[in-house]
């Protein structure tokens, strides 16, 4: 059964930081990762889908990466901004495009 | 483009009661996928459809049923409601791209409909 763990739960930082947001999961036989951002009581929004034969992935600010052998993905967040502050969250896509959550990433940037 | 519709975006219900939720996949996409969050939770996947078809479904009671129509909009059913049900309900469409295993491009998700069992 595959199992996404995100750390750390939650996380602050001031304005114009540069940050990284960590996600594992258990089983490498994935066909691919998105990470998502989540607004209080919102749905999700796609940031970055990394399929499972890409290394990374950029998008403006953002830059995800993946590492199937290991387990791991991270979101690098550069010179972030308070309208950043949301949850983020990571989800493997297995078989049958079944997506498989973390329970996310809290961020909070201040001024 | 519209993106992934959902209907209601709130409602209330009381234990043994019955809901019907509702979907419109993005443009172009043709395959339905339905997760539940609870609160301070990530999504956990309910079931998948595809050419009107249930694909796949995740570790959810029978309780929980859908449907998927011919212009490939879809609806969660949720029968003798527990409060237990209360979350969000997101709705994700995709494009199949081959299966089985079921393969679908990216996901993208609805706004979402929460529900309040009380």
């Amino acid at each position: 059964k595959q199992e996404v763990t995100q750390i750390p739960a939650a996380l602050s930082v001031p304005e114009g930081e540069n940050l990284v947001l960590n996600c594992s999961f258990t089983d490498s036989a994935i066909y691919n990762l998105q990470w998502f951002r989540q607004d209080p009581g919102k749905g999700l929004t796609s940031l970055l889908l990394i399929q499972s034969s890409q290394r990374e992935q950029t998008s403006g600010r953002l830059n995800a990466s993946l590492d199937k052998s290991s387990g791991r993905s991270t979101l690098y967040i550069a010179a972030s901004q308070p309208g950043d502050s949301a949850t983020y969250l990571c989800a493997v896509g297995g078989t049958a495009s079944k997506l498989t959550f973390g329970t996310g990433t809290r961020l909070q940037v201040t001024l | 483009d519209a993106g992934v519709t959902q209907s209601p975006t709130h409602l209330i219900k009381t234990r043994g009661q019955q809901v019907t939720l509702r979907c419109s996949p993005k443009s172009g996409h043709d395959t339905v996928s339905w997760y539940q969050q609870a609160l301070g939770q990530g999504p956990q996947f309910i079931f998948q459809y595809y050419e009107e078809e249930e694909r796949q479904r995740g570790n959810f009671p029978d309780r929980f049923s859908g449907h998927q129509f011919p212009n490939y909009s879809s609806e969660l059913n949720v029968n003798a409601l527990l409060l237990g049900d209360s979350a969000l309900y997101l709705c994700a469409s995709s494009l199949w791209l081959g299966g089985p295993p079921s393969i679908t491009g990216e996901l993208f998700f609805g706004e979402g409909s929460r529900l309040t069992v009380l």
